[in-house]
C-alpha cells in the first residue's frame, strides 16, 4: 500500500467554475477525513466518513461544498461556483477507527 | 470545546542545538495528542502520538514529547537538531466528544540555521 493519495496535486481554476478532488485512502482504513489548510494556518476539519456514511460536516462546509464516498473506498470533494476564498490546500486523511490518521500530499487549489 | 495553542509561530535555532516546541490544549475529557510535521507543499507526517500509558513518548527522527495532564501540555523536544528538521510542526488533539477528529494548532515553524 502506498498510503493516502490525492489527485490532482495542483488545480488552478477560474472563479465560478466547479472543481472536484479525489482521495484514495489506505485500503483497510474505514474512516476518511477532509481538511482545509490556508497559508500560515493549521488544517481545519471539513467532514468525515465512516465507511460510506458521512457522519459529520463542519460549519466551514458551505452549501457549495459536497463530499461523497460512494463505496466506502475513495472519496471526492466537489466545490461548486468557486470563489477566491476557496484557495487553499485540501488535505485528505484516513484511519482505522480512532487510531492515528495518515495524510495525503494534498491538493492545492488556486482560484483566479 | 477543544482547542490547541501553539504560542510560538517561529522558532529559530542553530544546528545541533536542542529545541522545544510548545503545545497547550484544552479538553474536558481524556485526549489523544499528536505532533505532525509538514514540509513545503507536502502533506502532514506523523512524528509521534500519545494515546495512553507512559507520558514520555518517543517518535521518529529523534523527537520526543511529554504529556503533562496537570498543565494540559504536550511539548515537543529534540536534543540536537539538523538542517533537515526545518519545517512546520503542528500539534493536534482528538477526543471522544469530537468523534476523534483532529483539532490542530496554528503551527510552529522550526528554522534551523547552520
Amino acid at each position: 500500500d502506498t498510503g493516502v493519495s490525492q489527485d490532482p496535486r495542483h488545480k488552478i481554476t477560474k472563479r465560478g467554475q466547479n472543481v472536484t478532488f479525489r482521495c484514495d485512502p489506505i485500503s483497510e482504513h474505514n474512516r476518511l477525513y477532509w481538511y482545509r489548510q490556508t497559508l500560515g494556518q493549521g488544517p481545519e476539519f471539513l467532514t468525515y466518513f465512516q465507511n460510506e456514511a458521512q457522519l459529520e460536516k463542519s460549519r466551514l462546509l458551505s452549501d457549495r461544498f459536497s463530499a461523497e464516498r460512494p463505496k466506502g473506498s475513495f472519496s471526492t470533494l466537489e466545490i461548486q461556483r468557486t470563489e477566491q476564498g476557496d484557495s487553499a490546500m485540501y488535505l485528505c486523511a484516513s484511519s482505522w477507527e480512532n487510531t492515528e490518521a495518515f495524510f495525503g500530499q494534498g491538493t492545492r487549489l488556486t482560484v483566479v | 470545546a477543544q482547542s490547541v495553542t501553539q504560542l510560538d509561530s517561529q522558532v529559530p535555532v542553530f544546528e545541533e542545538a536542542p529545541v522545544e516546541l510548545r503545545c497547550n490544549y484544552s479538553s474536558s475529557v481524556s485526549v489523544y495528542l499528536f505532533w505532525y510535521v509538514q514540509y513545503p507543499n507536502q502533506g502532514l507526517q506523523l512524528l509521534l502520538k500519545y494515546l495512553s500509558g507512559s507520558t514520555l513518548v518517543k517518535g521518529i527522527n529523534g523527537f520526543e514529547a511529554e504529556f503533562n495532564k496537570s498543565q494540559t501540555s504536550f511539548h515537543l523536544r529534540k536534543p540536537s537538531v539538523h538542517i533537515s528538521d526545518t519545517a512546520e510542526y503542528f500539534c493536534a488533539v482528538s477526543d471522544r466528544d469530537s468523534s476523534y477528529k483532529l483539532i490542530f494548532g496554528s503551527g510552529t515553524r522550526l528554522l534551523v540555521r547552520p
